[in-house]
């Protein structure tokens, strides 16, 4: 079946500009997460949606970041003003509703902030 | 100290080798335990959930020790596929359940 999609694939974009990252998760999967990973860097949690329950923001690393989930389906990640040190590639997941269920990753979205 | 600990490597082992990689989480009330492996531009992919009793999977075991809170896990009759990067992963669960914890990775070569 079909895995967690990403969109786009590689965004290139000028300091100051505002940028949308979309996620589709896996059909069924009620538990979306975004996840950065910067080069040389291990995977940084960034924020998670289950249901319809208020999400995890706690990840998000400044007020630029936000993301929405639309229809418990697609996510949107936002990163408005963006930085330099806002590159980096950012990993969509999705999981069946139980908190400790496996994670699936999309292949990621590579921004680069020139 | 970072909450996920791991030995960056590289490791780089002969066709054929055993070779084991070890972890360390510090928040003793993590609940579950995963190994992701990542090819080089790719997403991590789960490779094995760890389970308390130790659990195997064909070529590869993986051992959880909560009283050191310790994760390894070991690649034995090593193949030229099995070079990647290795993660250790952690959900604390609770509050923070979904929220994975990835240590930096252990990056292992396999050559002829």
């Amino acid at each position: 079946g079909a895995g967690v999609s990403q969109s786009p694939s590689n965004k290139v974009t000028e300091k100051g500009k505002d940028v949308e990252l979309r996620c589709d998760p896996i059909s069924g999967h009620t538990a979306l997460y975004w996840y950065r990973q910067s080069l040389g860097q291990g995977l940084e949690f960034l924020i998670y949606f289950q249901g319809n329950s208020a999400p995890d923001k706690s990840g998000l690393p400044s007020d630029r970041f936000s993301a929405e989930r639309t229809g418990g389906s697609v996510s949107t990640l936002t990163i408005q003003r963006t930085q330099q040190e806002d590159s980096a590639v950012y990993l969509c997941a999705s999981s069946l509703w139980t908190s400790l269920a496996t994670q699936y990753f999309g292949p990621g979205t590579r921004l680069l902030v020139l | 100290r970072k909450e996920v600990e791991q030995d960056p490597g590289p490791f780089n082992v002969p066709e054929g080798a055993t070779v084991a990689f070890n972890c360390t989480y510090s928040n003793s009330a993590s609940q579950s335990f995963f190994w992701y492996r990542q090819d080089c531009r790719k997403e991590p992919k789960l490779l094995m959930s760890v389970y308390s009793s130790g659990n195997e999977d064909g070529r590869f075991t993986a051992q959880l020790n909560r009283a050191s809170q310790y994760i390894s896990l070991l690649i034995r009759d090593s193949k030229l596929s099995d070079s990647a990067t290795y993660l250790c992963v952690v959900n604390v669960g609770g509050t923070s359940y979904g929220k994975l914890t990835f240590g930096q990775g252990t990056i292992l070569t396999v050559h002829p």
